[in-house]
């Protein structure tokens, strides 16, 4: 696609559940990065991802956040034993990576809800 | 802390007049600064960067001054029209200079544009 797409657009789980968000970034973007938006706030950043590899996870919030990027395209955000707090919008983007900043692509956000 | 504020109050002004947003920054020394808007249920979209060595820049009606003494930013919409109405983020690169991933959004601020 055009542009950066994740899915679902919303999600509603119970607490103490699992869930999965999916970020398919724009076609030979390197470097993806995962927020989370809380109402009436700017992105707060969670982790960022060069290739592979997670060039920077200081921003997860405990160990119940894990994410993969394991061929370097499609990354999943993973929580664990949700909690209503960490009901938000996750959002992804991407851009072209190396040592130059350029400019990263949002997606529209995934709408999580824990009930 | 490393903290970064905008005017959480909405923004109102008439089409046709400039609309100035503010961003104040501490804590920091970041390489650049970058505007985003972003509307309701879409993610940000990317404006402008500017650099630290860079006083003003511009493109079509939007201008973003940088005074690193200050630690401030302006952002400037002249002639506005009330499609410019949406949500404005600042946003600074937490590592520095260089392409980093992590990037540490003020709040934001909603503009309306009244015709």
């Amino acid at each position: 696609g055009a542009g950066v797409s994740q899915t679902p657009s919303n999600k509603v789980t119970e607490k103490g559940k699992y869930v999965e968000l999916r970020c398919d970034p724009i076609s030979g973007h390197t470097a993806l990065y995962w927020y989370r938006q809380s109402l009436g706030q700017g992105p707060e950043f969670l982790i960022y991802f060069q290739g592979t590899g997670a060039a920077d996870d200081s921003g997860l919030p405990n160990d119940r956040f894990f994410a993969v990027r394991p061929e370097g395209s499609v990354s999943t955000l993973k929580i664990q034993r949700t909690e209503r707090g960490d009901s938000a919008v996750y959002l992804c983007a991407s851009s072209l990576g190396g040592r130059i900043w350029t400019e990263a692509f949002f997606g529209q956000g995934t709408r999580l809800t824990v009930v | 802390s490393q903290k970064i504020e905008q005017n959480s109050e909405a923004l109102n002004i008439q089409e046709g007049k400039t609309a100035t947003l503010t961003c104040n920054y501490t804590n920091y020394s970041p390489a650049y600064l970058q505007w985003y808007r972003q509307d309701p249920g879409r993610g940000p979209v990317f404006l402008l960067l500017i650099r630290e060595n860079e006083k003003e820049k511009r493109k079509e009606r939007l201008k973003v001054t940088f005074d690193t003494t200050l630690k401030q930013s302006l952002f400037h919409i002249t002639a506005s029209q009330p499609a410019d109405s949406a949500t404005y983020l600042c946003a600074l690169a937490a590592g520095g200079s260089g392409n980093t991933g992590k990037l540490i959004f003020g709040q934001g601020t909603t503009l309306q544009v009244k015709p």
